[in-house]
């Protein structure tokens, strides 16, 4: 069955940038008809979608945070990675990466990201 | 951005009884292409979100029966026929409608 990992560190300084991949096993990130996204938690508070791509390479960002993220995708290692520039204490949260179609269907475990000096 | 309201904030629900949750858009959900972007989610404490119901009323693959979504345009709302213990968590409304898709606030399910 298809799973989803999210990796990356735990801790980030402010104005920094904070990198995490998202691992698919079980199933293939190509060929086939999915997009696949990030979405981000903030302690004891709601869901933000982040940003997704389609399995193309198509990107679609969240305008409010567009001008600091970039999703790709690494079909060779089976991967897609998100990278948010600038980062400040508010982008402290847990990231979840998913798979789409239509609905966020398949979530990671999350990974919480700290930031802070 | 469309905003979704959902009530109430939190449920009290005696095992077996039934439970809803309402959910409205600022703007409808319709699209052009005559679907309804409406999907509703569970997070069970320390779990990741998992999906329920999308496009208004279809559960999702393994989704037990007694859940079910109903509605239309701007109104929505998710029902559980007979609330079970591991029903306990916080449920979501989130839309597609448009860029960006939004999820409500939530509402959280506690077992009396």
């Amino acid at each position: 069955q298809l799973q989803l990992q999210e990796s990356g560190p735990g801790l980030v300084k402010p104005s920094e940038t904070l990198s995490l991949t998202c691992t698919v096993s079980g199933g293939s990130i190509s060929g086939s008809s999915y997009y696949w996204g990030w979405i981000r938690q903030p302690p004891g508070k709601g869901l933000e979608w982040i940003a997704s791509i389609y399995y193309s390479g198509s990107t679609y960002y969240n305008p409010s945070l567009k001008s600091r993220v970039t999703i790709s995708l690494d079909t060779s290692k089976n991967q897609f990675s998100l990278n948010l520039r600038s980062v400040t204490a508010a982008d402290t949260a847990v990231y979840y990466c998913a798979r789409i179609r239509g609905g966020f269907e398949i979530w990671g475990q999350g990974t919480m990201v700290t930031v802070s000096s | 951005d469309i905003v979704l309201t959902q009530t109430p904030l939190s449920l009290s629900v005696t095992p077996g009884q039934p439970a809803s949750i309402s959910c409205r858009s600022s703007q409808s959900l319709l699209h052009s292409d005559g679907k309804t972007y409406l999907y509703w989610y569970l997070q069970k404490p320390g779990q990741s979100p998992q999906l329920l119901i999308s496009d208004v009323s279809n559960r999702f693959s393994g989704v037990p029966d007694r859940f079910s979504g109903s509605g239309s345009g701007t109104d929505f709302t998710l029902k559980i026929s007979r609330v079970e213990a591991e029903d306990v968590g916080l449920y979501y409304c989130m839309h597609s409608v448009q860029l960006p898709p939004t999820f409500g606030g939530g509402t959280k399910v506690e077992i009396k």
